[in-house]
């Protein structure tokens, strides 16, 4: 039973640029949770989708934004790349009204 | 309103000895609390949680944290340290209607000395 799913597992882009990160929700789990890790921090909360619809978010610009496919996976998509941009982004699915995160390894960007 | 903080960004323990991870948090509804570890390189990885019940939670790997209301903490325990313990901690908290939208602490670095 494969987990959580995440692609492209590191990627360099420059500022200005756009980046979309991918994730595959653990089988049987209908909900994904995107979070932001810097260097040296704790992950932050990015938003929340569930039936396609962008439920929950979290303190980031409009810069951020998603999306969720009828098959439950999502995109993440950062437009106008800052430095501060460059973390380690994590995905994390659940089951509707679980209280259980199951996390990917995530997607490491870097903006130069 | 949600908060976590980790006592400590790092923690050095010996092989064998008690292992103490501290965390207390703030939360205006009644709170779900985590405790997650990341190894390098990696996600993160659920060791145990409170949601309600018994204020004693023991978790995978020998860990186990207790809830405590009137202190707001839940602090992480293990016996006896292991070497492949070390990693990075994470305690987090959300509210009981959703633990998708969680706030975590800076975490805590953990190393096991031979």
């Amino acid at each position: 039973d494969a987990g959580v799913t995440q692609s492209p597992t590191h990627l360099i882009k420059t500022r200005g640029q756009q980046v979309t990160l991918r994730c595959s929700p653990k089988s049987g789990h209908d909900t994904v949770s995107w979070y932001q890790q810097a260097l040296g921090q704790g992950p932050q909360f990015i938003f929340q989708y569930y039936e396609e619809e962008e439920r929950q978010r979290g303190n980031f610009p409009d810069r951020f934004s998603g999306h969720q496919f009828p098959n439950y996976s999502s995109e993440l998509n950062v437009n106008a790349l800052l430095l501060g941009d460059s973390a380690l982004y994590l995905c994390a699915s659940s089951f509707t009204g679980a209280n259980v995160l199951t996390f990917g390894a995530g997607s490491r960007l870097t903006v130069l | 309103a949600q908060s976590v903080t980790q006592l400590g960004s790092h923690v050095s323990v010996s092989e064998g000895a008690l292992v103490l991870l501290r965390c207390n948090y703030s939360s205006s509804v009644p709170p779900y609390l985590f405790w997650y570890v990341q190894y390098p390189n990696q996600g993160l990885q659920l060791l145990l949680k409170y949601t309600t019940g018994a204020t004693l939670v023991k978790g995978i790997n020998g860990f186990e944290a207790e809830f405590k209301k009137s202190e707001t903490s839940f602090h992480l325990t293990k016996p006896s340290a292991h070497m492949s313990d070390a990693a990075e901690y994470f305690c987090a908290v959300s509210g009981y209607t959703n633990a998708g939208k969680s706030t975590f602490g800076d975490g805590t670095t953990l190393t096991v000395k031979p």
